[in-house]
């Protein structure tokens, strides 16, 4: 695609369910990264997945976040049992091998009631 | 831990003015250090970056200004418009290509016409 592409866009979900984000990445992009964005704050890293090598995990807040990236392309970020502090907008980026100019998708915004 | 502290928090100018944003980091071993554009409803998209081998870098009205000894960095917008009243994230990474960004905490620019 011609850009990262997020989906849902929005996500309204109560507290105690599970839900699913999904990131699509630039085609040809090696490497993904999921980050966090709370109301009036920086990005928080969560993980970050390169090629086959096993995906770099130490932002992940909790247990009850957990990712996969499937085929080296697409990305599903799961948050199990959600809680009202996980209401933040997520962000997925990519970059293409050889780059640091990581591409970021335009968010999920997930609301947590 | 924050590792890139930035300030203003938020920032008002005047069309036509200079908008002066600053960040400093802790860990010497970040060697890239980029600047983030993000409006309203979209993800951030790369603006500007710099390496520490040079304390300038210029691209049309906007320049990053690099001081490795004070580990510092800055973002000057010359002639602010407008259409620049955005968040603006600092950020700086380690390594290699595709590794992650520890971002600031933004600054959210009006430009009053």
């Amino acid at each position: 695609g011609a850009g990262v592409s997020q989906s849902p866009s929005n996500k309204v979900t109560e507290k105690g369910k599970d839900v699913e984000l999904r990131c699509d990445p630039i085609s040809g992009h090696t490497a993904l990264y999921w980050y966090r964005q709370s109301l009036g704050q920086g990005l928080e890293f969560l993980i970050y997945f390169q090629g086959n090598s096993a995906p770099d995990k130490s932002g992940l807040p909790s247990d009850r976040f957990s990712a996969e990236r499937t085929g080296g392309s697409v990305s599903t970020l799961t948050i199990q049992r959600t809680q009202q502090e996980d209401s933040a907008v997520y962000l997925c980026a990519s970059t293409l091998r050889g780059s640091k100019e990581a591409f970021f998708g335009q968010g999920t915004r997930l609301t947590v009631v | 831990q924050q590792q890139v502290k930035q300030s203003p928090q938020s920032l008002i100018v005047q069309k036509g003015g200079i908008s002066i944003i600053n960040c400093a980091y802790e860990n010497t071993a970040f060697d890239y250090f980029p600047w983030y554009q993000q409006f309203p409803g979209k993800g951030p998209a790369l603006l500007i970056a710099i390496r520490p081998d040079v304390s300038e870098k210029k691209e049309g009205r906007f320049t990053i200004s690099f001081n490795k000894s004070a580990k510092q960095f800055s973002l000057h917008i010359m002639d602010s418009q407008p259409g620049d009243s955005a968040t603006y994230f600092c950020a700086a990474s380690i390594g290699t290509s595709g590794s992650r960004l520890t971002f600031g905490e933004g600054t959210q620019l009006t430009v009053n016409p």
